[in-house]
């Protein structure tokens, strides 16, 4: 069946200005997860998602992060007021909650100018 | 706090050879998964194998095996007779087995391990 999706695939935009990332999960996965990855690093977790609700914020950076995710299917990750730190990929990856291997997208690569 | 350490920032294999990628972690926790997983240049990441730390028996998946040793706190990936496509990003990730707040659920990942194959 089809994978994770996630889009746009890149994204660049000027600081200061609002984004918003989105993650179409494997159907059926009721987990859902975004992480950031920088350049040359391993991957931060941001957020997890357990059917709508998000039970677990403990990532996210700062306040100009937040998602939100309805239907239990489809996530959006916004990031207000963009800084150059902010660049990175961000990646989104689902899981049957009974099961433990979470599934990634090809991400989303963020360039904040 | 869980911890994930690869010590090999980078590593090279020649074509049909074996190699080993060496992963440690800490924790104070006696249930949880490890995983390795494969990042290609298309970054999408990929899971290579599990190893549910209950099982005493070490995971395999075709050419891909693992070492686990649980008092070690020690989780080796063993790529069998390497192939081009088996050139990555290497990344050990960590997850807890039960939910106990806020983290719980989360990958921990090392820094990973690149890994050339040389023709």
């Amino acid at each position: 069946g089809a994978g994770v999706s996630q889009s746009p695939s890149n994204k660049v935009t000027e600081k200061g200005k609002d984004v918003e990332l989105r993650c179409d999960p494997i159907s059926g996965h009721t987990a859902l997860y975004w992480y950031r990855q920088r350049l040359g690093q391993g991957l931060e977790f941001l957020i997890y998602f357990q059917g709508n609700s998000a039970p677990d914020k403990s990532g996210l950076p700062s306040d100009r992060f937040s998602a939100e995710r309805t239907g239990e299917s489809v996530s959006t990750l916004t990031i207000q007021r963009t800084q150059q730190e902010d660049s990175a990929v961000y990646l989104c990856a689902s899981s049957l909650i009974t099961s433990s291997a979470q599934y990634f997208g090809p991400g989303t690569r963020l360039t904040v100018l | 706090a869980q911890t994930v350490t690869q010590s090999q920032p980078e590593m090279s294999v020649q074509e049909a050879e074996t190699v080993t990628l060496s992963c440690t972690y800490d924790t104070s926790e006696s249930d949880y998964y490890l995983f390795w997983y494969k990042q290609p240049p298309s970054r999408q990441m990929i899971l290579v194998i599990r190893q549910e730390a209950y099982k005493q028996q070490n995971a395999t998946e075709n050419r891909f095996s693992v070492n686990f040793q649980k008092a070690a706190k020690s989780f080796s990936l063993k790529i069998s007779d390497s192939q081009l496509g088996d050139a990555a990003m290497y990344f050990c990730a960590y997850r807890s087995a039960k939910y106990s707040g806020a983290g719980s659920y989360q990958l921990t990942f090392g820094k990973g391990t690149k890994l050339s194959v040389i023709p």
